[in-house]
């Protein structure tokens, strides 16, 4: 069975920084592009960012550009999202996808990130 | 405001068809394949359909989608109480990566 299992997250300040993470088990991680997707609250989906297999090529939604990284560690299938220079409008539930979308066709449970002072 | 555009409230009676639509332009709907979700409350997204008319196992054949230039339509027929949700729509974008509408909520009646 494939599951994504998501850790981190939490309340942080404006300019703050945070590590999201995403355990994958029952299937071959190295063969996937890996995703994160964000809901702010009460609001609609929003694609953040996707990774390659090995790695090698990244993508980011503009407005995350240059404060969010992204990583990924195969032996340990498991796949990061670093959220620094958090601003309030980040605030969301933040979800891992497998794939490089828009077809996911399985999801972590979500981890809320809130930005507030 | 979101790159796909949708209806944010549909409705419908139990056993009733619906139609929930989603417009784009020619760099997302119209190149390119939709994928349907449904989310209920405080869970994740469930993929529904995806290339556009193609269901996952699982998926009831009540669930339908289709395309047709820059629009895409998904249907449900004979609706449940249980299919109260939100609906998204989703595509690649040639210039943006990935985009989603807004989001539909569905009231089933």
């Amino acid at each position: 069975e494939v599951q994504l299992v998501q850790s981190g997250g939490g309340l942080v300040q404006p300019g703050g920084s945070l590590r999201l993470s995403c355990a994958a088990s029952g299937f071959t991680f190295n063969t996937y592009w890996m995703s994160w997707v964000r809901q702010p609250p009460g609001k609609g989906l929003e694609w953040v960012a996707n990774i390659k297999q090995d790695g090698s090529e990244q993508y980011f939604l503009d407005s995350v550009k240059g404060r969010f990284t992204l990583s990924r560690d195969n032996a340990r299938n498991s796949f990061y999202l670093q959220v620094n220079s958090l601003r309030v409008e980040d605030t969301a539930v933040y979800y891992c996808a497998r794939g490089r979308g828009p077809t996911y066709f399985h999801w972590g449970q979500g981890s809320l990130v809130t930005v507030s002072s | 405001q979101s790159v796909l555009t949708q209806a944010p409230s549909a409705s419908a009676t139990p056993g009733q068809r619906v139609t929930i639509s989603c417009s784009g332009s020619s760099s997302n709907i119209g190149s390119n394949s939709v994928t349907w979700y449904q989310q209920l409350p405080g869970t994740a997204p469930k993929l529904l359909i995806y290339s556009s008319n193609l269901r996952p196992s699982g998926v009831p054949d009540r669930f339908s989608g289709s395309k047709s230039g820059t629009a895409a339509s998904l249907a449900i027929s004979g609706l449940q109480s249980e299919d109260e949700a939100v609906y998204y729509c989703a595509a690649w974008d040639d210039t943006l990566n990935i985009v989603f509408g807004g989001g539909t909520k569905l009231t089933v009646l």
